[in-house]
Parts: C-alpha cells; sequence; structure tokens
C-alpha cells in the first residue's frame, strides 16, 4: 500500500493569502495524484486530477504540482468558501487517501 | 443528468451484514468505474474497492479483502457494495464514487451504524 503523508495537519490562514498543501507519497506515483476538497456534511470534490488537471468547473485559482513523490496544491487567494479540509489521492497502485489538510480562518 | 444515488441509511448488529446500493444514471453503466469509500465519524477518507464492469474486473483494498463484495446489475445500472461481519468500527458513511483518473462524481453517501 502506496501511504501518502499531507503536510501540515492544519493550516490557519486569511481570505486574500495564499495557501500552500503538501502531499508525499511512499514511493513514486508518477502522476497520478488527484485533490480533493471537503467540506462538513458534503461528499469530497474533486479538484485536480493527473497532478495539475483543474477538474470541470474548477476555479483557476487552485493549481496543483510535482511528481513522483513530491506534490503541492496552490490556492493562489483564498476566498472565504476555500476553508475546508483537502485531501490528495494516488492511483498508481490501488486507491490511497493522505490524512487530510484542515484549512481554517486564521 | 449524470448523477449517482445511494439507498438510505442503515443501522445494523455487530456480526451482520449491509448491502448498499449505487444506481448510476447518465451514460453507459458498464463504462463506469464504480470505487466505494467511506468515512468513520471525524475520520479521513479509506478506499475500499472498485469495479470495472467493462473489463469484468474487482479489485478490493488489502484491508477489506475476504469481507466485502462488489457487485452490480446492469439492467439496472445499480452498483452495490456487502459488507460482512460488521463491528463497531465500521460505523461510518459510505460513497460510492465514479471515476478513473479523479473521482468526479459522488453520492451523496449513505450512513450506516453498526450497534447492539
Amino acid at each position: 500500500e502506496i501511504v501518502l503523508t499531507q503536510f501540515p495537519a492544519t493550516l490557519s490562514l486569511s481570505p486574500g493569502e495564499r495557501a500552500t498543501l503538501s502531499c508525499r507519497a511512499g514511493q513514486s506515483v508518477s502522476n497520478y495524484l488527484a485533490w480533493y476538497q471537503q467540506k462538513p456534511g458534503q461528499a469530497p470534490r474533486l479538484l485536480i486530477y493527473d497532478a495539475s488537471n483543474r477538474a470541470t468547473g474548477i476555479p483557476a485559482r487552485f493549481s496543483g504540482s510535482g511528481s513522483g513523490t513530491d506534490f503541492t496544491l496552490t490556492i493562489s487567494s483564498l476566498e472565504p468558501e476555500d476553508f475546508a479540509v483537502y485531501y490528495c489521492q494516488q492511483r498508481s497502485n490501488g486507491i490511497t487517501f493522505g490524512q487530510g489538510t484542515r484549512l481554517e480562518i486564521k | 443528468q449524470v448523477q449517482v444515488v445511494q439507498s438510505g441509511a442503515e443501522v445494523k448488529k455487530p456480526g451482520s451484514s449491509v448491502k448498499v446500493s449505487c444506481k448510476a444514471s447518465g451514460g453507459t453503466f458498464s463504462s463506469f468505474t464504480i470505487n466505494w469509500v467511506r468515512q468513520a465519524p471525524g475520520q479521513g477518507l479509506e478506499w475500499m474497492g472498485r469495479m470495472m464492469p467493462v473489463v469484468r474486473t474487482i479489485n478490493y483494498a488489502q484491508n477489506f479483502q475476504g469481507r466485502v463484495t462488489l457487485s452490480a446489475d446492469e439492467s439496472t445500472s445499480t452498483a452495490y457494495m456487502e459488507l460482512n461481519s460488521l463491528r463497531s468500527d465500521d460505523t461510518a458513511v459510505y460513497y460510492c464514487t465514479r471515476g478513473v483518473r479523479g473521482l468526479f462524481l459522488w453520492g451523496q453517501g449513505t450512513l450506516v451504524t453498526v450497534s447492539s
């Protein structure tokens, strides 16, 4: 099983600031990495697939980068609705998720 | 409209089984990849397995091997997840979700509560 480690566990920022979330894989997953946003009481929402491709309808302020074992999700300028939990997920070998990063309002 | 709709909440006794359904619409069912993901209260996401009808392939996560069975009825475009030998720590919201490169379409979730 490929372990994904996300950091930080919690990120406290203000609206308008830039958010950088990280995800590290225990072994290479090539570019087979996705990012999701989840708000309380809702199903996760796909943001990014194959490391850097925005899903349909996702605003341009969300971007993904990385390959191999190190990946980053960047939110260029936080909007109030962006405060949520974010998960990374690999599909190189089965599927596993990271433990999540909670993005909270400072 | 492309969507997946799941069956309603369940309350089960320890040791029993639960079967959750997921009806998919908007496309050719046999071409879908249906994944099952669960989320215990206050916890993260855990992948359980996936079904790819077009290639007649089912993969199970190691943690659920032998305890979960995925199936489908193509005539009704419905996928099923059955989990056996339920324990209290199986209490969770169970999601079916479509996608390969990314899980782009999620059901509303089915809360399964295991309690004596």
